[in-house]
């Protein structure tokens, strides 16, 4: 079965600083990885997506995520945080094939002070 | 981007009581959405998966006769939490893949119903 480990459950840090959660999953075949941002009282929004191509992958709001097949990786990094980025991040992992739900990892709580 | 909505947003009921909560794609169909369940400072847990035209599927531990699920057309699906405790109280979120080329993969979720069981 898939599933999708998060590394650190609260980091806080200051604003400016660089941020890089750890995201590993557990699967055999093709994935599709996703991070998803959830702000207070807010729904869950996607940050980036791979499904293929360049590992390297750019997201909205300065996130960017690696795809490292080998570890079974998608590390999410902004080399400078804002306060606004202060929120719940969510990875997660789908296998690719139309139709399948997505498996979250626990998620990690991000703590800007300005 | 394609949209998904939900409603109601937020309903508070007594225990014992039903509540349906209904997740609609406004701009696109969805043969197939997926019902998540989010308790406080918690992950997304996949309930069930929707399809329309058949019986939902329900992940491990998800009690169907609790949980009713009715796909009924193309851009609806139903969840009815049937005699609902206090331990349903959580948020429920559904999601939907939208279809077409790269983006069938990527699925679009709703805003999500608080749901307070008194």
């Amino acid at each position: 079965a898939q599933s999708v480990s998060q590394h650190n459950h609260h980091v806080i840090l200051s604003e400016a600083a660089s941020l890089e959660l750890g995201c590993n999953y557990s699967y055999g075949g093709t994935v599709n990885l996703f991070w998803y941002v959830q702000y207070p009282g807010q729904h869950l929004q996607l940050l980036l997506k791979y499904f293929s191509g360049d590992p390297l992958v750019k997201g909205i709001k300065g996130f960017e995520a690696e795809f490292i097949k080998s570890k079974f990786s998608f590390n999410l990094r902004k080399p400078s945080v804002q306060w606004s980025d202060t929120a719940e991040y969510f990875c997660a992992v789908k296998n690719n094939q139309a139709g399948t739900a997505l498996i979250f990892g626990k998620g990690t709580t991000l703590s800007v002070s300005s | 981007g394609a949209v998904v909505s939900q409603h109601p947003s937020r309903v508070i009921c007594k225990s014992g009581t039903s509540v349906k909560i209904e997740c609609r794609s406004l701009d696109f169909q969805a043969t197939t959405m997926f019902w998540y369940r989010q308790f406080p400072k918690q992950s997304l847990m996949l309930m069930a998966t929707s399809n329309e035209g058949s019986k939902a599927t329900y992940e491990q531990g998800v009690e169907k006769d609790k949980f009713l699920i009715n796909h009924a057309s193309l851009t609806l699906s139903t969840l009815t939490v049937t005699s609902a405790h206090p331990e349903d109280s959580s948020f429920y979120i559904c999601s939907a893949p939208s279809g077409g080329g790269l983006t069938y993969n990527e699925q679009f979720f709703g805003p999500g119903t608080r749901l307070t069981v008194l």
